[in-house]
């Protein structure tokens, strides 16, 4: 079956820009994460929806960055005014969304802030 | 709060020979514990979990890992390496015991050599 789809797979864009990156989880699938990958790091957690509500947010960095999941299926992780520290791996993973079920991760948004 | 160390950011074996990756965490609670694999240009996919119960948890592929609460240690380990092993392998904790909202280790990368 389909997993985890993230588009676009890469994003290059200018200093100042507002990005959107999307994410189509697994079908079924009520959690939905975001991460973010520097280089050289681990995944960060950015934010979790149970639904279309934003359960944690605590992750995100600061207001330049919003998430949204209007229909409680596909999200998209939003960044104004980018600058060049935002350049990272954006991954999504979504899960049943029961406590003891693991995380499904998709292949990632390769974002470049030039 | 959680945190993770992985020991070694790059660990090369032969062929045949055992894998161990390490990995130590902290956690002021009682920790659930996963190991995720990446191969490349692939998403992140769940190798292994401890979340209660046995302490040697026994993944896909031939891995294993062991809970040890007095060594705060949760190792990877498999006897016998082979050349589609190599990946980067990320060491995780959970935060309040949910098994989406991890704290991820830098990421160790396995080399594996004829």
């Amino acid at each position: 079956g389909a997993g985890v789809s993230q588009t676009p797979s890469n994003k290059v864009t200018e200093k100042g820009k507002y990005v959107e990156l999307r994410c189509d989880p697994i079908s079924g699938h009520t959690a939905l994460y975001w991460y973010r990958q520097s280089l050289g790091q681990g995944p960060e957690f950015l934010i979790y929806f149970q639904g279309t509500g934003a359960a944690d947010d605590s992750g995100l960095p600061n207001d330049r960055f919003f998430a949204v999941r209007p229909e409680g299926s596909v999200s998209t992780l939003k960044i104004q005014r980018t600058e060049r520290g935002d350049s990272a791996v954006y991954l999504c993973a979504s899960s049943v969304g029961t406590s003891n079920s693991p995380l499904h991760f998709g292949n990632g948004t390769r974002l470049t802030v030039t | 709060a959680q945190s993770v160390t992985q020991l070694g950011s790059h660990v090369s074996v032969s062929e045949g020979a055992l894998v161990l990756l390490r990995c130590n965490y902290s956690s002021s609670v009682p920790p659930y514990l996963f190991w995720y694999v990446q191969y490349p240009n692939q998403g992140l996919q769940l190798l292994l979990k401890y979340t209660t119960g046995a302490t040697l948890v026994k993944g896909i592929n031939g891995f294993e890992a062991e809970f040890k609460k007095s060594e705060t240690s949760f190792h990877l380990t498999k006897p016998s390496a082979h050349m589609s092993d190599a990946a980067e392998y990320f060491c995780a904790v959970s935060l309040g015991g949910s098994q989406g909202n991890l704290i991820f280790g830098k990421g160790t990368k396995l080399s594996v050599k004829p």
